[in-house]
């Protein structure tokens, strides 16, 4: 079964500083991704940023970057600079294809970003 | 502009009285979910379709009904709501629902059972 665990339930950041949100993942099936989502005040899901199992590198996507750690079954996202826009909760997922799972989309609990000026 | 739409945004009502929230995408996407968020739990799947008449139950569908008659409606039911379905819910799609694929979400339809 699928399984996301994100342990740092709040995280505060001094705003142009970096910020490590992590993420640990378990699945015995191969073809997997994970995902980073954000979801600010507001409610919406904002798509962050996605890293294939198969990858060799590591995902980046502007400010953003994911610390892909297979062995470790580690996915940790880096926000670099950090921006008082930041400041928000943020989801780390994961889809694989294995059997009666295949489709589904597996959350963690979340991190709440908080920066600070 | 693509987009996954979803109403109503925000719904009170009582216990028992039934009720849908509806869900479409624009993107011709064959799959399409129901997510439910709750403070300390992240998001929980209830129900996902992988394509027209086809649906299945996810983490947590007790309580909670779908149907997928057309490719880009969704809709999650509640026939009998009760207190414990208080919730921020989320509609979702993708292409065909496989691993490499981000899912698009609706802006949320938070429900409070009275």
């Amino acid at each position: 079964a699928q399984k996301i665990t994100q342990t740092q339930p709040g995280m505060f950041v001094q705003e142009k500083e970096a910020v490590t949100l992590d993420c640990t993942y378990d699945t015995s099936d191969p073809s997997y991704g994970l995902f980073w989502y954000k979801q600010p005040s507001s409610g919406e899901m904002i798509f962050l940023i996605y890293q294939g199992s198969y990858d060799q590198q590591n995902a980046t996507e502007g400010r953003y970057s994911l610390n892909f750690q297979k062995a470790r079954k580690s996915a940790n996202l880096v926000i670099s600079a950090s921006q008082l826009g930041d400041s928000a909760m943020y989801f780390c997922a994961m889809r694989d294809a294995g059997g009666t799972s295949y489709g589904k989309l597996t959350f963690g609990q979340g991190t709440i970003l908080t920066v600070h000026p | 502009e693509a987009q996954v739409t979803q109403n109503p945004r925000y719904l009170i009502t009582v216990t028992g009285k039934k009720l849908t929230v509806t869900c479409s995408q624009n993107m011709n996407h064959e799959y399409m979910s129901w997510y439910r968020q709750d403070p300390g739990l992240g998001l929980r799947q209830i129900y996902y379709s992988m394509n027209v008449e086809v649906t299945d139950k996810g983490d947590v569908p007790e309580g909670y009904k779908v149907s997928r008659k057309e490719k880009r409606n969704f809709p999650l039911i509640l026939e009998s709501p009760s207190p414990n379905q208080t919730s921020l819910y989320f509609c979702a799609s993708s292409l065909e629902g496989a691993p490499n694929e981000k899912l698009f979400f609706g802006s949320g339809t938070q429900l409070s059972v009275l």
